[in-house]
């Protein structure tokens, strides 16, 4: 079993629709990323999470670390945010180092 | 400004050559990482380093080779050994705060680069 789980994989969604994607770890964290990769780009870091909630723009990101999850939300989507989104975490004692990712989110957004 | 600076963006190779890609970061993290990701997959490890002058072997290490000799400096190697070299690589550093995670507790990510052997 993954240490951090994405769901969904995929995510076709119409321009203007709210979108949430979710990510759950197994493991002791002390903080969480939120990464976007667009087709042939490179990656670039949204947010880094610790606790509580951040907005930046369209986009809300929300961690509870009882219970170990955390949320991405993209409020009124564009086909811009047409990407894949990445969860990493900072674990502690992860089984390979302590930076773990999940296996991604592709999103689609339709105009 | 502190960073994280992976080089080249694109990089192009005869099959049967040995390439090396750059990974420097800035920020005094002890944790580097290289990792792969191939057309529609996940990021895969390929090594890890936690300290200077030691690193570890990740999932897909084969046909690859790292060195730490400087804290800021992680490179990889891509060997003709590798079979099938043409992939994304992303280098990415960390810092996880003392006990508890207190203190600094940051990652950071490079662009990434386009490896194509020909």
């Amino acid at each position: 079993k993954n240490e951090v789980e994405q769901s969904p994989q995929n995510l076709t969604a119409q321009e203007g629709e709210f979108i949430t994607i979710n990510c759950s770890y197994s493991v002791g964290i002390s903080a969480l990323h939120w990464l976007q990769q667009h087709p042939g780009g490179g990656i670039v870091s949204l947010f880094m999470l610790s606790s509580g909630k951040k907005k930046h723009g369209r986009l809300i990101a929300t961690i509870n670390i009882q219970e170990k999850h955390s949320s991405l939300h993209i409020t009124a989507s564009h086909p811009r945010d047409s990407a894949v989104y990445i969860c990493a975490v900072i674990a502690y004692g992860g089984s390979q180092g302590n930076l773990i990712f999940g296996k991604g989110t592709k999103l689609s957004v339709k105009p | 400004d502190g960073g994280i600076t992976q080089s080249p963006k694109y990089l192009f190779r005869k099959e049967g050559q040995n390439v090396t890609l750059s990974c420097e970061q800035n920020l005094n993290h002890d944790a580097m990482y290289w990792y792969r990701q191939d057309p529609g997959q996940g990021l895969r490890l390929i090594y890890y380093s936690q300290i200077v002058n030691d690193f570890q072997k990740g999932d897909i290490a084969e046909g690859y080779s790292v060195s730490r000799e400087k804290k800021e400096s992680f490179p990889l190697t891509v060997t003709s050994a590798q079979k099938n070299p043409t992939a994304f690589y992303l280098c990415a550093s960390s810092i996880m705060g003392g006990v508890g995670g207190a203190g600094r507790n940051e990652a950071f990510f490079g662009q990434g680069t386009r490896l194509t052997v020909v």
